[in-house]
């Protein structure tokens, strides 16, 4: 696609049920990222993936986010039994190629998620 | 000793003036370095890139890279009030693999 596409693009969920963020990089693109960035705060990086190579998994924050990349494109980021501090804007990333590190990330629009 | 750091503001300056954004860096073995624009609400949108010392011009927009000091600015001449967000500044090490590691972003208010 012409951007990095997230759906749903917000996202209100009671305490306690489990959520699927979505995210469709840019066609060609071989990494994906995810970050959560709560209100007024940094980028907090969640996990990212490129190529067929192991998921680097070290920013989930706990054992009840994980994270998907189905045949290297689309990626389902998956929240369980949500908690209100998981309220926070998703954003997903791509890039071209890993290894050069010349290219920067292309942003989504980010999934705006409110547990109440 | 954080990894990036930026001064965290609001730096407010007049529409019209020049808006000076600082990075530094502690990694000297850091290669690519890159601001990003956010505006409230908004995802980051990457605005320079610089990747050799010295001074890269595009409009408004100059980004001066130096190794030796490891400090990487952002220079916006013209300010205008469009131009208030929060400025990110990443850079990719080696170490990390070449992921980007990201300051914290300077707010930047650009007064009428």
């Amino acid at each position: 696609g012409a951007g990095v596409s997230q759906s749903p693009s917000n996202k209100v969920t009671e305490k306690g049920k489990d959520v699927e963020l979505r995210c469709d990089p840019i066609s060609g693109h071989t990494a994906l990222y995810w970050y959560r960035q709560s209100l007024g705060q940094g980028l907090e990086f969640l996990i990212y993936f490129q190529g067929n190579s192991a998921p680097d998994k070290s920013g989930l924050p706990s054992d009840r986010f994980s994270a998907e990349r189905t045949g290297g494109s689309v990626s389902t980021l998956t929240i369980q039994r949500t908690q209100q501090e998981d309220s926070a804007v998703y954003l997903c990333a791509s890039s071209p190629e890993f290894s050069s590190g010349r290219d920067g990330y292309t942003f989504g629009s980010g999934t705006r998620l409110t547990v109440v | 000793q954080k990894e990036v750091e930026q001064n965290s503001g609001p730096l407010s300056v007049p529409e019209g003036a020049i808006a000076s954004l600082n990075c530094t860096y502690s990694d000297r073995g850091s290669q690519s370095f890159f601001w990003y624009r956010q505006y409230s609400g908004k995802s980051p949108e990457l605005i320079m890139s610089i990747y050799s010392n010295g001074d890269k011009e595009d409009g408004r927009f100059t980004a001066q890279l130096n190794k030796a000091s490891q400090y990487v600015s952002l220079l916006i001449r013209d300010s205008q009030p469009s131009d208030s967000a929060t400025y990110l500044c990443a850079v990719t090490t080696l170490k990390a693999g070449y992921q980007l590691i990201w300051g914290a972003g300077t707010k930047l208010i650009i007064k009428p």
